[in-house]
């Protein structure tokens, strides 16, 4: 089974820029992959916040954007808010539907 | 409004069975693929099961198979996940999604405790 591979923790500072990577153990990280990018904070269930790599959802904020970039799946928060402190996981998928995740990136927002 | 609400959570003993449910409303069921994914305390998100609405099938992750069924009734726009031969490392929060292979992960539930102990 693949693994996804995720930064254990990062750091940001208010109002700074940072970038959540997502790279896979098969190799590139390619559309074909699908890639999701999802938020958990404490005491609540995900959410999502990209799909396909680069697509948001309506409640996604504008300062979240996904790309694929240098054969990895990354998440960029451009101008970080206290309420961004979260867990965010990614998701691939293989196979024609075998989902797996990474295994998170806690952020926090000094 | 899309809504997911789990049910059937329980603490059950090692060996035993349970049943999830997750309804489903705001959407049409029959179209969208649906999943589970289980977060044990402290721990990541884990991916354990989807139904496809693409080509019918079910999917599982490997440290399931064999002892877990997803399955879904239309009529009553409900998702299942028949959880057989439980395994005290099934304890956790199943989370029921709509999602899957032809289908966007994008709806969460709230999630159900499974909570596996003699």
């Amino acid at each position: 089974q693949a693994v996804v591979t995720q930064e254990p923790s990062l750091t940001v500072s208010l109002g700074g820029t940072v970038t959540l990577t997502c790279g896979s153990s098969t190799g590139t990280v390619t559309n074909d992959h699908y890639p999701y990018w999802f938020q958990q904070k404490p005491g609540q269930a995900p959410t999502t916040l990209i799909y396909n790599a680069i697509n948001k959802r309506p409640w996604t904020p504008a300062r979240f954007s996904g790309s694929l970039l240098g054969g990895k799946s990354v998440l960029t928060l451009s101008g970080a808010q206290p309420d961004d402190e979260a867990e965010y996981y990614c998701l691939l998928v293989y196979n024609s539907g075998f989902a797996v995740f990474g295994g998170g990136t806690k952020l926090t927002v000094l | 409004e899309v809504q997911l609400v789990e049910s059937g959570g329980a603490l059950v003993q090692p060996g035993g069975s349970l049943r999830l449910s997750c309804a489903a409303s705001g959407f049409i069921f029959s179209e969208s693929g649906m999943s589970w994914v289980r977060q044990a305390s402290g721990k990541g998100l884990q991916w354990v099961s989807s139904y496809s609405v693409r080509d019918g099938r079910a999917l599982y992750a490997d440290s399931v198979k064999g002892r877990f069924t997803i399955s879904r009734d239309t009529s009553k726009n409900t998702l299942y996940l028949q959880m057989d031969s439980l395994r005290v490392d099934d304890t956790a929060v199943y989370y029921c999604l709509r999602g899957g292979w032809g289908t966007m992960f994008d709806y969460w539930g709230q999630g159900a405790l499974v909570s596996v102990s003699s």
